[in-house]
C-alpha cells in the first residue's frame, strides 16, 4: 500500500540558511498535518492542511511557512535557520482521525 | 502545553512478560490514539478509543480509557523483542470532532525495551 513519502530524509544546513521539505500524502487523504520533533522530544504539531487549504496552526514560527499544491503534496519552508530547528520532521495524511505518518526529514543546522 | 504526559517514561521487560504504559491528559477529548515509534523513524498507529468507549482490544494491545480522571492505558501483552520502540499516546480535543482538522497532541511518551 502507498505510504506517505517524505524529501530528503536528511538535510544538513547552516544557521540563517532555507530549507524545504516536501511531503507526499497518501493519495485520496485530505488533511496533510506537519510536525517537529525535536531530540527526546515528543512530536509537536506546527500546521495542517485540508483540501489545500490551512486548516490550523501550531506552534509555527514565523520563519516558516507551508502550503499545499493542487496535487495535494504539501511544502514546508523554513528560512534563517537556526540551531534550535535542529528536528525530525514529519508529515502525516488522514482521511478521519488516524494519521499516517512518513518517515521524517532529519534537519541538522550547523 | 503538553497535553499528555506519559508513565513511566522507560519500562525494561523480559520477553514474554506484559507491559503497561500509561498517559493522562488534560483537555476534553474525542479520542486518544496510541502510536509507536521505533528510534528516529515515523510513528506507526496502533490503536484509537474514542470518548464513549471504555476499553478497546487489538491483538496483543489493550487500551483503557477513563474520561473521569482523563487517562489511558496501553497494555501490550506477551512482549517481543520486535515491540522495542517508544510509545506515544495522542489525543484529538473535544472541540476538533465537529471539524476537518484532527491535530494530535503528544505526550511524552514511553521508551520500552524487551529483552530476548
Amino acid at each position: 500500500a502507498a505510504g506517505v513519502i517524505q524529501s530528503p530524509r536528511h538535510l544538513i544546513k547552516e544557521k540563517r540558511e532555507t530549507a524545504t521539505l516536501k511531503c507526499y500524502p497518501i493519495p485520496r487523504h485530505d488533511t496533510v498535518y506537519w510536525y517537529q520533533q525535536g531530540p527526546g522530544q515528543d512530536p509537536q504539531f506546527l500546521i495542517s492542511f485540508y483540501e489545500k487549504m490551512q486548516s490550523d496552526k501550531g506552534s509555527i514560527p514565523d520563519r516558516f511557512s507551508a502550503q499545499q499544491f493542487s496535487d495535494y503534496h504539501s511544502e514546508l519552508n523554513m528560512s534563517s535557520l537556526e540551531l534550535g530547528d535542529s528536528a525530525l520532521y514529519f508529515c502525516a495524511s488522514s482521511l478521519e482521525y488516524e494519521q499516517y505518518f512518513g518517515p521524517g526529514t532529519r534537519l541538522t543546522v550547523t | 502545553s503538553q497535553q499528555g504526559e506519559e508513565d513511566p517514561q522507560a519500562l525494561s521487560i523480559q520477553e514474554g512478560e506484559n507491559a503497561t504504559m500509561n498517559c493522562s491528559y488534560k483537555t476534553s477529548i474525542n479520542n486518544l490514539q496510541w502510536y509507536r515509534q521505533n528510534s528516529g523513524r515515523g510513528l506507526v498507529h496502533l490503536i484509537l478509543i474514542r470518548s464513549n468507549e471504555r476499553e478497546k482490544h487489538s491483538g496483543r494491545l489493550r487500551v483503557t480509557l477513563d474520561t473521569s480522571k482523563k487517562s489511558s492505558s496501553l497494555l501490550i501483552t506477551a512482549s517481543r523483542a520486535a515491540d522495542t520502540a517508544s510509545y506515544f499516546c495522542a489525543t484529538v480535543p473535544y472541540w476538533n470532532s465537529g471539524g476537518s482538522n484532527y491535530k494530535l497532541t503528544f505526550g511524552k511518551g514511553t521508551l520500552l525495551t524487551v529483552n530476548p
